[in-house]
């Protein structure tokens, strides 16, 4: 079975410009949500998506937004890129939204803003 | 609020010995509590969950951690260390609410010589 997948891989883009990261979940998971690595720290918590719905958001400006499709993908948009944006950005799915449910990472999308 | 301590940034070990990764956790209410394994350029890997049943956790690759409530702890162990195991290790902490927040640590790379 394939796992999550995210495109693109990596991604050069330089300030002020807006970005698109898109994220396929497992089949039959329902959830998804997104993450950012930044070099040396553990990943932080951005959005959670469950039935296409907004179930969490973590602690980033508005400049982040996300949304889920009918078929449980999903897109993260980031406009008026930063530099301190430049990360690995995680995808995760689970089956259910619950704290208990396992959540499967993506291999995630290399950032660089230049 | 809800936060993770993973104490040593960098732990080495010679293949064959004990490997011992330290994770204190500080949560309002009963977490839930995981370890993942992250392998240079890839996603995250769920190595094991404590979800408030047993408090000795068994997880992949013969790696265990202790769940004790007392010192709010849940350090990740494995008897004998493999060459492969070397990558970064982040525990995780979910409280037990509606939606699967994860909230990570600064994660440890663990580093095996011969």
């Amino acid at each position: 079975d394939a796992g999550v997948t995210q495109s693109p891989t990596h991604l050069i883009k330089t300030r002020g410009q807006q970005v698109t990261l898109r994220c396929s979940p497992i089949s039959g998971h329902k959830s998804v949500s997104w993450y950012q690595q930044v070099l040396g720290q553990g990943p932080q918590f951005i959005f959670q998506y469950y039935e296409k719905e907004e179930r969490g958001r973590g602690n980033f400006p508005d400049r982040f937004s996300a949304r889920q499709f009918p078929n449980y993908s999903s897109e993260l948009n980031v406009n008026a890129l930063l530099l301190g944006d430049s990360a690995l950005y995680l995808c995760a799915s689970s089956f259910g939204q619950g704290a208990h449910n396992e959540q499967f990472f993506g291999p995630g999308t290399r950032l660089t803003v230049l | 609020a809800q936060s993770v301590t993973q104490l040593g940034s960098h732990v080495s070990v010679s293949e064959g010995a004990l490997v011992l990764l330290r994770c204190n956790y500080s949560s309002s209410v009963p977490p839930y509590l995981f370890w993942y394994v992250q392998y240079p350029n890839q996603g995250l890997q769920l190595l094991l969950k404590y979800t408030s049943a047993a408090t000795l956790v068994k997880g992949i690759n013969g790696f265990e951690a202790e769940f004790k409530k007392s010192e709010t702890s849940f350090h990740l162990t494995k008897p004998s260390a493999h060459m492969s195991d070397a990558a970064e290790y982040f525990c995780a902490v979910s409280d037990n609410r509606g939606y699967s927040t994860l909230t990570f640590g600064k994660g440890t790379m663990l580093l095996v010589s011969p």
